[in-house]
């Protein structure tokens, strides 16, 4: 059962224009959400998170949105750098969780074409 | 500034031998987990750690066991591997609270042969 799902395994987006990754829920209890990027042979990188109290967090050209309606969220790169390539994997934490356990997305594969 | 260092990098093993990955958080984080990744796959949890006690449990096999010591490094045992078990294993570090994000290390490549 894949409580977080990213359904785009992949994405292809020109250098210079936006990027946008979603990535949807279906555990009520989730209330604090991140995103990881990935180079292959490394360990997932921070980039961003968002509490369920927000909808909307910006870190410089990295923004997340929040809909806790939908349970979806996704993740806007603008402008997008052939450097963003890499695989984008979208986690998250439940409310009871005190260890802050992570539970992770498929991950989508962003390729920024110069 | 220091990060999560996994050890070993690389570890090839035969089916039934035993194999040990070693976890040493980002200095003052006292909470370790355990991720495993196959090919192809999103990373899975597999246990964590808060203050040298263990905080919860995922899909670990009962094969697997995990501790967290004194200075707060982490070992991940692992018995009677099969050719499943090749993954990557990453250990991620985070401050006890958990609105903090977790910090991975570059992961072990773990390939039972």
């Amino acid at each position: 059962d894949q409580q977080v799902k990213q359904n785009s395994p992949s994405l292809s987006v020109q250098e210079g224009r936006i990027s946008i990754l979603n990535c949807d829920y279906t555990n009520s209890m989730f209330d604090y959400f991140l995103w990881y990027k990935k180079y292959p042979a490394e360990g997932p990188t921070f980039l961003i998170s968002i509490s369920s109290i927000k909808d909307k967090n910006e870190d410089g050209r990295f923004t997340v949105f929040l809909n806790k309606s939908a349970k979806h969220l996704s993740l806007h790169i603008v402008p997008s750098q052939p450097g963003d390539s890499a695989v984008y994997f979208c986690a998250a934490s439940p409310i009871y969780n005190q260890g802050g356990k992570l539970i992770f997305g498929q991950g989508t594969e962003l390729s920024v074409k110069p | 500034a220091a990060g999560v260092i996994q050890s070993p990098r690389h570890l090839i093993k035969e089916k039934r031998e035993t194999a040990t990955l070693k976890c040493y958080p980002i200095p003052r984080h006292d909470t370790v987990y355990w991720y495993q990744q196959g090919p192809g796959q999103d990373p899975q949890f597999l246990i964590s750690f808060y203050e040298k006690m263990q905080s919860d449990k995922g899909s670990i096999p009962d094969r697997f066991s995990a501790q967290q010591f004194s200075d707060y490094h982490s070992e991940l045992n692992m018995s009677s591997l099969e050719l499943g078990d090749s993954a990557l294993y990453f250990c991620a570090s985070s401050l006890g609270d958990r609105r903090t994000e977790a910090f991975f290390g570059q992961g072990t490549r773990l390939t039972v042969v």
